[in-house]
């Protein structure tokens, strides 16, 4: 089993729809999560650390859930400029830090 | 806050020749400091990790090897260039003074091995 998963997408949805990404774990050891947006042939850039009670930053609400080792990321009223691979990523707090492969978005006018 | 430098950031290099990408940190003291391939349409491969000057973990065997030979710079290195090596080298920094969970990123080179 891999590390950490995610479905590569493609996700196509129109513009003002909402979207949600799935990201699972397998080390229970596991201490902090991330989720990373890379635009097409740039490097990955952190969008918001996600936090055990969940966190919300504008328009992207990111949830954590430890018994069932997944994380989540919500984008509502998605824009044509939030089309980018999302990665989640997973650390224990020491050097060891795995990311997924990335979601897929593409916002449709 | 802390910035991550690349360079070159982009290189065409022909099979079997050497190959020296520099990644250099600024804004934070003693990171870890790791060195990922991407290649086209994939995710992130770990190539290798350093927690300290001199202190190199290799996570795939390869061809490519790295160096830190101070706090805040971190080489990758070939001698002999593969059509295989070919991708997106990114450099990474996480912990340090400033920033303790959150790995940053460099700008990257994009490498194309003929």
């Amino acid at each position: 089993r891999k590390e950490v998963e995610q479905d590569p997408g493609p996700f196509n949805v129109p513009e003002g729809a909402t979207v949600a990404f799935n990201c699972t774990y397998s080390n229970s050891a596991s201490q902090s999560f991330f989720w990373y947006r890379q635009d097409c042939r740039k490097e990955p850039k952190l969008l918001m650390s996600v936090y055990s009670s969940g966190n919300e930053d504008g328009r992207f609400t990111a949830q954590l859930n430890r018994a069932s080792q997944y994380i989540s990321l919500l984008i509502r009223d998605s824009k044509l400029s939030d089309s980018a691979t999302y990665l989640c990523a997973v650390n224990d707090y020491g050097q060891n830090f795995v990311f997924g492969p990335g979601t897929r978005l593409s916002v449709l006018p | 806050s802390q910035t991550i430098h690349q360079w070159p950031a982009t290189l065409v290099q022909p099979v079997g020749s050497p190959l020296s990408l520099e990644c250099t940190v600024e804004g934070t003291s003693n990171p870890n400091l790791y060195w990922y391939r991407q290649a086209a349409g994939r995710g992130l491969q770990l190539l290798f990790y350093s927690v300290g000057i001199g202190q190199i973990s290799s996570e795939v065997p390869q061809n490519l090897s790295a160096s830190r030979p101070q706090d805040r710079q971190f080489i990758l290195s070939s001698k002999k260039l593969l059509l295989s090596d070919s991708g997106f080298y990114l450099c990474a920094g996480q912990g340090g003074r400033v920033s303790y969970n959150e790995q940053f990123f460099g700008p990257g080179t994009r490498l194309t091995v003929l």
